[in-house]
């Protein structure tokens, strides 16, 4: 099974690229998602099947998935940025979704 | 608008029981794929059930499993989750999300604002 890490933390300045991995052993070969959590908010979806952007979410928003390291990267951060975020995929194995354990973006 | 909303969440005992429902509007809700994820105080999600978008099959995390049921009404666009056996650590905000394939493999692209449970005595 599946275990998702990613950094508790992350905090940029105004205007400056935030990154965000997501580490959990061979993940090159799966879909890797992201959601957005905001204290009393339902969460949101910002990036699926590792780097597509539904719609409504700005081109600031980006993903990847190359060498087994999933990342959210975030350019021109904004105060509204400030959030949760949590990775996720499907681990076939064990027929379950899998959640990263989260990192709070800081907007310094 | 597309929605979901989720209700049936309050203080239960611990062995107690208590049903959620989520109900779903705005869009075709028999195509989808669904789930229930929580957030237990001070922590991150933690995906619970999956059931299938004719509710044929369904898949519960190991958490969970033996206690709580997943389950839907297509012809009433509901989603439930039946919880048993309810403990502390089941404490949690409860959300369902609506899966964008009917066999909820893929991605989670609407989701409900969530309902609360307390186990406590």
């Amino acid at each position: 099974s599946y275990v998702l890490t990613q950094p508790p933390s992350v905090s940029v300045a105004p205007g400056q690229t935030a990154t965000i991995s997501c580490v959990g052993g061979v993940l090159q070969f799966l879909k890797i998602h992201w959601y957005r959590l905001k204290p009393g908010q339902a969460p949101s979806l910002v990036i699926y099947d590792n780097s597509n952007r539904p719609s409504g979410i700005p081109e600031r928003f980006s993903g990847s998935n190359s060498a087994d390291r999933p990342t959210l990267t975030i350019r021109g951060v904004e105060a509204g940025d400030e959030a949760y975020y949590y990775c996720q995929i499907w681990d076939y194995g064990e027929d379950a979704v899998v959640f990263g354990g989260g990192t709070y973006l800081t907007v310094l | 608008q597309e929605r979901l909303a989720e209700s049936g969440g309050g203080v239960v005992q611990p062995g107690g029981s208590l049903r959620l429902s989520c109900a779903a509007s705005g869009f075709t809700f028999s195509v989808h794929g669904m789930h229930w994820v929580r957030q237990a105080p001070g922590k991150g999600l933690e995906w619970i059930a999956v059931t299938w978008s004719d509710g044929s099959k369904s898949h519960l995390a190991a958490s969970v499993r033996g206690r709580f049921a997943i389950s839907r009404d297509n012809s009433k666009n509901v989603l439930y989750l039946d919880m048993h056996e309810l403990r502390a650590e089941d404490t949690a905000t409860y959300f369902c999300a609506r899966d964008y394939s009917p066999v909820g493999l893929q991605w989670k692209d609407l989701w409900g604002q969530g309902t609360l449970v307390t186990v406590s005595a």
